[in-house]
This record gives C-alpha cells, sequence and structure tokens, in this order.
C-alpha cells in the first residue's frame, strides 16, 4: 500500500498561473481532505469530500476547486495564483467523516 | 476559548527522560481524540487515537480528563527521534466537525 501520494513534490508559480495538484489513496477511503500549511502555523482546511461526486469548502476555500470524480482522485486546483497562496499542501483521506486521518508526503508551492 | 490549547514549547530534554505535553479542548461533545506527531517539513503521522479514558503503546501513554476537557501525552524514555511537534487533535473539534490541528508542542530530545 502507498497510501496517499501526492505530486508533485515542489512547485513554484508566478503570480496569476493556475495549477493542479494531484492527490490519490489506494486506501479505499471514502473521506479525502486537503489543508495548507503556512510556516509555523496549524493546518487549514480548505476542502474536503465525503465520496466520489460529493466536495465541501472547509475554513479557507477562496481561490481554489475541487472534483472527485473517484474515491481514489481527489485534485486541488488552483486558479490565478497569488503570493498568499505559498504554503504547504498536504491531502489526507480517512476512513470515517473527520476520524483518522493519514496523510500524503505534501505539495511545497511558491508564487512569486 | 480556542477549541485546543496545548504549550507551544519547545520542550528541551535529554535521551531518556520523561516527557508530559498537555491538551485541553473546549468542544465537550468530543468523542474521540488523536496524537499526531509532525517532523520538521514533513507531513502530520497518527501516533495514537484515543476512545475512552486513554490508551498506550509502547512509551507512549495518552490519557483523557474528560470532566475536565483535558488530555495528556506521556512519552517515556524519549529517543533523539522522539524529537517533533506533537499535535492534540480532538474528534469534532471544528465548526464543521472537522479536526483542528493546531500548531501543536515541539518536543525537542538533546544526547
Amino acid at each position: 500500500n502507498a497510501g496517499v501520494t501526492q505530486t508533485p513534490k515542489f512547485r513554484i508559480l508566478k503570480i496569476g498561473q493556475s495549477m493542479t495538484l494531484q492527490c490519490t489513496q489506494d486506501m479505499n477511503h471514502n473521506y479525502m481532505y486537503w489543508y495548507r500549511q503556512d510556516p509555523g502555523m496549524g493546518l487549514k482546511l480548505i476542502y474536503y469530500s465525503v465520496g466520489a461526486g460529493i466536495t465541501d469548502k472547509g475554513e479557507v476555500p477562496n481561490g481554489y476547486n475541487v472534483s472527485r470524480s473517484t474515491t481514489e482522485d481527489f485534485p486541488l486546483r488552483l486558479e490565478l495564483a497569488a503570493p498568499s497562496q505559498t504554503s504547504v499542501y498536504f491531502c489526507a483521506s480517512s476512513s470515517r467523516v473527520f476520524g483518522e486521518q493519514y496523510f500524503g508526503p505534501g505539495t511545497r508551492l511558491t508564487v512569486t | 476559548r480556542k477549541e485546543v490549547e496545548q504549550d507551544p514549547g519547545p520542550f528541551n530534554v535529554p535521551e531518556g527522560a520523561t516527557v508530559a505535553f498537555n491538551c485541553t479542548y473546549s468542544n465537550s461533545a468530543s468523542q474521540s481524540f488523536f496524537w499526531y506527531r509532525q517532523d520538521c517539513r514533513k507531513e502530520p503521522k497518527l501516533l495514537m487515537s484515543v476512545y475512552s479514558s486513554g490508551n498506550e503503546d509502547g512509551r507512549f501513554t495518552a490519557q483523557l480528563n474528560r470532566a475536565s476537557q483535558y488530555i495528556s501525552l506521556l512519552i517515556r524514555d524519549s529517543k533523539l527521534s522522539d524529537s517533533a511537534t506533537y499535535l492534540c487533535v480532538p474528534e469534532g473539534g471544528g465548526s464543521q466537525g472537522n479536526l483542528i490541528f493546531g500548531k501543536g508542542t515541539k518536543l525537542s530530545v538533546k544526547p
């Protein structure tokens, strides 16, 4: 089992560019989450999904979009990147809604 | 009151020491609790789940006091590899029932 995988590991974007962060899990978990973590801070929930086709906003959804077409994949889309989106992005999954979550290794994004 | 409050530390302890972290939570309806560890520049990793009054796993013991809304993590015989930030995470702590991952408590174990 690979668990939760994320790509890319690192990315530098220019202001106004867009990109998709990929997240895949092989644990057959229905629930998946996207968080961001700024330096020295805790994780903030961006979006979450309770199953294929169902997503909902978390605390900080502005500037992001998600989709969930399969159980395994939960990509996060950044449109019109801004410096404020410079952060580390973690994807997680769980077998119960907001239960124990298992995290991917993260994507470090810099917007300049 | 914040959803979760932890002493940010850092706790600097010698190898072999016993160290305890405390955590208070505000949502009295939380039934389950998780301790995660996060190494510098890495993802949080689940250390322990606590569903009743406590849990023990090797050198790690978690104790829960629901009346005081307080949970602790005890690490015995500290190893250098225990150096990390420890996050106390109550289930249902957030406004949407989501988990709240705060800044945690930083532990540094020295030789």
